[in-house]
């Protein structure tokens, strides 16, 4: 079966430091992979989705980026925290776009 | 480009009462839609999803939706609620070659 891990559960960082949030996802090929950020009263925003390695869209300009360096892991980075960059992230993999989309527990980063 | 719309923020019911979670959406080509539920601190689950055929889709858990097209409608409903599904609901549409648009979410509250 296919299982999603992301780490670390929470974090808190000081404005202006780096971030580095990895997903990774077990039991299946070539998955289309998305980050989200979900913020109190804004819903799910669509970060970055990726449909093969080295292939990434983004969705929203921002100081954050994203990157797949195999198959099955997604990455999300910044230089540079600011305070904005706090919320719920939460990766998630499809097999295709109108499939099922399969998310991760979520990565819960307070800025500071 | 698509669209979805929650309208209801919070909805607040009695518990064994029925409840509607209201979801419009807007696609300039054939749509495929979805309910997904999150609990307290975790990722989203699929609750159902309507790709084609029957216009009722039904859950495991006594949910349904139906998808409307004249009225751009995917409303999800529970003819009688318990305490566990206080949760947030989320409606998501695409049209197949898009990625996925989800609403800001409803929050379902079930008072005892």
């Amino acid at each position: 079966s296919q299982t999603i891990h992301q780490w670390p559960a929470t974090l808190v960082q000081p404005v202006g430091s780096p971030l580095s949030l990895e997903c990774t996802v077990e039991g299946t090929s070539n998955p289309n992979l998305y980050w989200y950020r979900q913020a109190a009263g804004r819903g799910l925003q669509l970060l970055f989705y990726s449909v093969g390695i080295g292939q990434i869209s983004s969705e929203v300009p921002q100081n954050l980026s994203a990157s797949r360096p195999q198959d099955r892991q997604f990455i999300l980075s910044s230089k540079k925290l600011l305070l904005s960059d706090s919320g719920f992230y939460l990766c998630a993999w499809s097999a295709g776009t109108v499939d099922t989309q399969y998310f991760g527990p979520g990565t819960r980063l307070t800025v500071l | 480009a698509q669209s979805v719309t929650q309208l209801d923020s919070q909805v607040p019911v009695f518990e064994e009462a029925p409840v509607e979670l209201r979801c419009n959406y807007s696609s300039s080509v054939s749509v495929y839609l979805f309910w997904y539920v999150q609990y307290p601190n975790q990722g989203l689950q699929l609750l159902l999803k309507y790709l084609s055929g029957s216009t009722l889709v039904e859950s495991i858990n006594g949910f349904e939706a139906e998808f409307n097209k004249s009225q751009t409608s995917f409303h999800l409903r529970k003819p009688s609620v318990h305490i566990s599904d206080t949760a947030e609901y989320f409606c998501a549409v695409t049209g197949g070659y898009q990625k996925v648009t989800f609403g800001i979410g409803t929050k379902l509250q079930v008072i005892p």
